[in-house]
């Protein structure tokens, strides 16, 4: 069964440090997205991205954060200077269309840990 | 704006005993329900959802849900849990009129104890 994956698995770095956490959506997904769960709290959306443009962003999503579809498999959130609050698990997801009723499918995370 | 309450941060149950994760949720406009379910190091994986027509929706692993409009409640159940489904359980919400973008309750933690 397609499933989405996710590069690194756990990511360790140092404040204000770049870092770029890998995708790759199941293949016939249109829509892709990316998620966070910060120890303890919610998973809150961060973006929707279809046919090269963010669709929609969160209040979170601020100049910081940046996503990318660099190729036809791959989908990268890129956060310029992380920050200590940065640190959370980050998911991607996918889905065939942006419709509200699609499922989107996750990946298994990338845990990010700032310093 | 929408929120999702998930009442109970974790559930202990044990082997073949009924449980039932609660989720109640606040919206001015209407939404689409989901519960999704996420295994030791592995991703959220779609258990069932509402969209419209019947109330109870059955998903996978026999999970079912009840939409309830008047309590805006959103419980799911299983009438005989397995060591198997001991993961962390979270229940959603998406505008009916918006993008795809789901908003997540805080999860809960089952614990099937043998």
């Amino acid at each position: 069964e397609p499933e989405v994956t996710q590069t690194p698995s756990h990511q360790v770095t140092q404040m204000g440090q770049e870092v770029i956490l890998r995708c790759v959506p199941i293949s016939n997904h249109l829509y892709f997205y990316w998620y966070r769960q910060i120890l303890g709290q919610k998973v809150e959306f961060l973006v929707s991205f279809y046919n090269n443009e963010i669709s929609e962003k969160s209040e979170i999503f601020d100049d910081q954060f940046s996503v990318e579809r660099p190729d036809g498999s791959n989908f990268t959130l890129k956060i310029r200077s992380t920050k200590l609050e940065d640190s959370a698990m980050y998911f991607c997801a996918s889905s065939i269309s942006g419709g509200t009723t699609d499922t989107q499918y996750f990946g298994p995370g990338t845990r990010l840990t700032v310093l | 704006a929408q929120s999702v309450t998930q009442l109970d941060s974790q559930v202990p149950v044990f082997e073949e005993a009924p449980v039932e994760l609660r989720c109640n949720y606040s919206s001015s406009v209407s939404v689409y329900l989901f519960w999704y379910v996420q295994y030791p190091n592995q991703g959220l994986q779609l258990l069932l959802k509402y969209l419209s027509g019947s109330t109870l929706v059955k998903g996978i692993n026999g999970f079912e849900a009840e939409f309830n409009k008047s309590q805006t409640s959103f419980h799911l159940r299983k009438p005989s849990v397995h060591i198997s489904d001991t993961a962390e359980y979270f229940c959603a919400v998406t505008s009916v009129d918006r993008t795809g973008k789901l908003i997540f309750g805080q999860g809960t933690t089952l614990q099937v104890k043998p």
